[in-house]
């Protein structure tokens, strides 16, 4: 079992719908990150979470450390929102590696 | 605008063929890292430099080298790609690699080995 799942592995939607993104993690957390990568290759750190909620913009991340687990919401989703969303937690263990999560894959549709 | 600067976007190389692909950023970070990117897989560490401390990851092979000649720069060295060394090869930044530290991200170089 991967130490980092998300949910859905693939997610395709109508511009304007609101987009959901979770993740779960089976091991103790010192920060998760939401990152975004469109096609092409670069990444872009969208988040970086220890605890509660943060919003920018249209996103919207929030942690629930008890449970081990965290969901990215997309409000008004756009087309140009289409990339791939993955979730990557930072073991207390370890200052530099990221434990990364498989992504999922966001195709807004206009 | 700050940012991380990775050159080429694109780099095609010949089997066996010693290939340098280079990172710079504006962000004054002291940490850079190297990442290997395969098809629909997770980014790999590869390695980071801590200022000019390098630390490689355990599971790094040694046809992969890095240089980090001063703040601003880090480059990448194959020594002798194979084709399985094909992939993104993406370059972050870090302010200090702490528990609340946010890595910044190059655009990535594409390998192709021929």
């Amino acid at each position: 079992k991967n130490e980092v799942e998300q949910s859905p592995q693939n997610l395709t939607a109508q511009e304007g719908e609101f987009i959901t993104i979770n993740c779960s993690y089976s091991v103790g957390i010192s920060a998760l990150h939401w990152l975004q990568q469109h096609p092409g290759g670069g990444i872009v750190s969208l988040f970086m979470l220890s605890s509660g909620k943060k919003k920018h913009g249209r996103l919207i991340a929030t942690i629930n450390i008890q449970e081990k687990h965290s969901s990215l919401h997309i409000t008004a989703s756009h087309p140009r929102d289409s990339a791939v969303y993955i979730c990557a937690v930072r073991s207390p263990d370890s200052n530099y590696q990221l434990i990364w999560g498989a992504g999922t894959k966001l195709i807004i549709k206009p | 605008d700050a940012m991380v600067i990775q050159n080429p976007r694109y780099q095609v190389t010949q089997f066996g063929k010693p290939v340098t692909l280079s990172c710079s950023q504006t962000l004054n970070h002291n940490v850079m890292y190297w990442y290997q990117q395969k098809s629909s897989q997770a980014p790999k560490l590869l390695f980071h430099y801590y200022d000019k401390d390098f630390n490689n990851e355990a599971d790094t092979p040694d046809n992969f080298q890095s240089r980090r000649p001063n703040t601003s720069f880090c480059f990448l060295d194959i020594r002798s790609p194979g084709l399985g060394d094909a992939a993104m090869y993406l370059c972050a930044t870090s302010s200090s690699g702490g528990a609340g530290d946010t890595q910044y991200f190059g655009p990535g170089t594409r390998l192709t080995v021929l």
